[in-house]
């Protein structure tokens, strides 16, 4: 059975960073690209990150370059996305998922809510 | 950036009825490759995490029952849904997966 759990969330101060990790197991973690999508309090999903299988190759909406970085260690079967200068419209449910070979999500994690408040 | 506009936002419908709700990409979804359109449909229930409904436009994920029916090329995609049932409650989302960034209509809201 496919399993994502998220953790690391939290409140933070406007400006100040996060670390967010993923857990994944029940399948091959390592042939498969990983990605994080958020969703802000009663509000739609929006992608934030997308990491290749070996983490060569990342992608993100410019609404979050140069402040969020995505990675992953295929030996600890883990996804990760350090998140830097956090602004008050980065609080939301962050969601670690599975990006199956046709680029869509096919599995997603329960979230990790990330609160961002002075 | 590929633009997703969903409709409608809400609908009220009663148990057995038929549902549509319609997605547009602002460009072709559609792969001159395979020729396979990259639109994928979501379901999101209260409190819960997305599931995965349709990808490739019509292509059911495993397990989805076989009322939800995707359709659609181009620019232009539906997602039907036959005899409606309670559990069918939820948040339904378009996701183009074609190129990046990668993104989601605005979402509508199935009430029963």
């Amino acid at each position: 059975e496919v399993q994502l759990v998220e953790s690391g969330g939290g409140l933070v101060q406007p400006g100040r960073s996060l670390k967010l990790s993923c857990a994944a197991s029940g399948f091959t973690f390592s042939n498969y690209y990983m990605a994080w999508v958020r969703q802000a309090p009663k509000k739609g999903l929006e992608w934030v990150a997308t990491i290749s299988t070996s983490g060569s190759r990342t992608y993100s909406p410019d609404s979050v370059k140069g402040r969020f970085t995505i990675s992953r260690d295929n030996a600890k079967s883990s996804l990760y996305l350090q998140m830097n200068s956090l602004k008050s419209e980065d609080a939301a449910t962050y969601y670690c998922s599975r990006q199956n070979n046709t680029g869509t999500t096919d599995y997603w994690g329960q979230g990790v809510m990330v609160t961002v408040s002075s | 950036d590929i633009v997703m506009t969903q409709s409608p936002s809400s609908l009220a419908v009663s148990t057995g009825e038929t549902v549509t709700i319609n997605c547009k990409s602002s460009q072709r979804l559609l792969s001159s490759g395979n020729q396979k359109n990259y639109l994928a449909w979501y379901q999101q229930k209260p409190g819960q995490s997305p599931k995965l409904l349709i990808y490739l436009a019509s292509t059911r994920e495993s397990g989805v029952p076989d009322r939800f029916i995707g359709s659609g090329s181009g620019t232009d995609f539906t997602l039907t849904i036959s005899s409606v049932q309670a559990e069918d409650l939820a948040d339904y989302y378009c996701q183009q997966h074609y190129s990046y960034p990668l993104t989601f209509g605005s979402g509508t809201k199935l009430e029963i």
